[in-house]
């Protein structure tokens, strides 16, 4: 089965610091994805950044970069450089790549950006 | 742009009543799922589709069902709401050739 762990409930960042999200996950699958969402007050859910299993290096976007661990099913989340506009909750979120393509999320994390 | 669309932002049912919700994307998406979102608990899986009247239970399908009769869109029914099912539910789609699941608004149902 699969499961997605974030064990951070909330966070605290300073403005232009970096900050690291954490992710834990476990699935049997040989093929699969892990994801970041942001989801600010206003409820709406953002894409962030992509990792999938077979790819060999990290994956960035922008401020973004996930620390891909395989051998430690972790896939924690940076962020560079932070802002205000960051206060957030932040879900990872794990998918199969198989033909029934299920799409987990964990519980999320609340960060706060204190300026 | 994608969109997902879901039918209701807000939703007032009573104890016992059989209720629709309705998500619609525009983007031949082969992928739509079902989640509810409360407070210290995440997004929980509710149901999933890969295809035209193909579903899967997700992880907390008790209570719920679902109906995919056309590709563009994904019903979840609550066959007798109970107050326990108050929540916001989140409707997604996405491609198999994407990376990226696509959301909607979302609809906060209260079960009174």
């Amino acid at each position: 089965a699969q499961k997605i762990t974030q064990t951070q409930p909330g966070m605290f960042v300073q403005e232009k610091e970096a900050v690291t999200l954490d992710c834990t996950y476990d699935t049997s699958d040989p093929s699969y994805g892990l994801f970041w969402y942001k989801q600010p007050s206003s409820g709406e859910m953002i894409f962030l950044i992509y990792q999938g299993s077979y790819d060999q290096q990290n994956a960035t976007e922008g401020r973004y970069s996930l620390n891909f661990q395989k051998a430690r099913k972790s896939a924690n989340l940076v962020i560079s450089a932070s802002q205000l506009g960051d206060s957030a909750m932040y879900f990872c979120a794990m998918s199969r790549m198989d033909s029934s393509y299920k799409l987990i999320f964990g519980s999320g994390t609340r960060l706060l950006v204190r300026p | 742009d994608v969109k997902v669309t879901q039918s209701s932002r807000y939703l007032v049912k009573r104890t016992g009543e059989k209720v629709f919700l309705e998500c619609v994307q525009d983007m031949d998406h082969e992928n739509m799922f079902w989640y509810r979102q409360d407070p210290g608990l995440g997004l929980r899986l509710i149901y999933f589709s890969y295809d035209v009247k193909m579903k899967e239970k997700g992880d907390i399908p008790e209570g719920y069902s679902v109906s995919r009769e056309k590709k563009e869109r994904f019903s979840l029914i609550l066959e007798s709401a109970s107050t326990n099912q108050t929540s916001m539910y989140l409707c997604a789609s996405s491609s198999r050739k994407d990376t990226e699941a696509f959301f909607g608004q979302g609809t906060r149902l209260t079960v009174v």
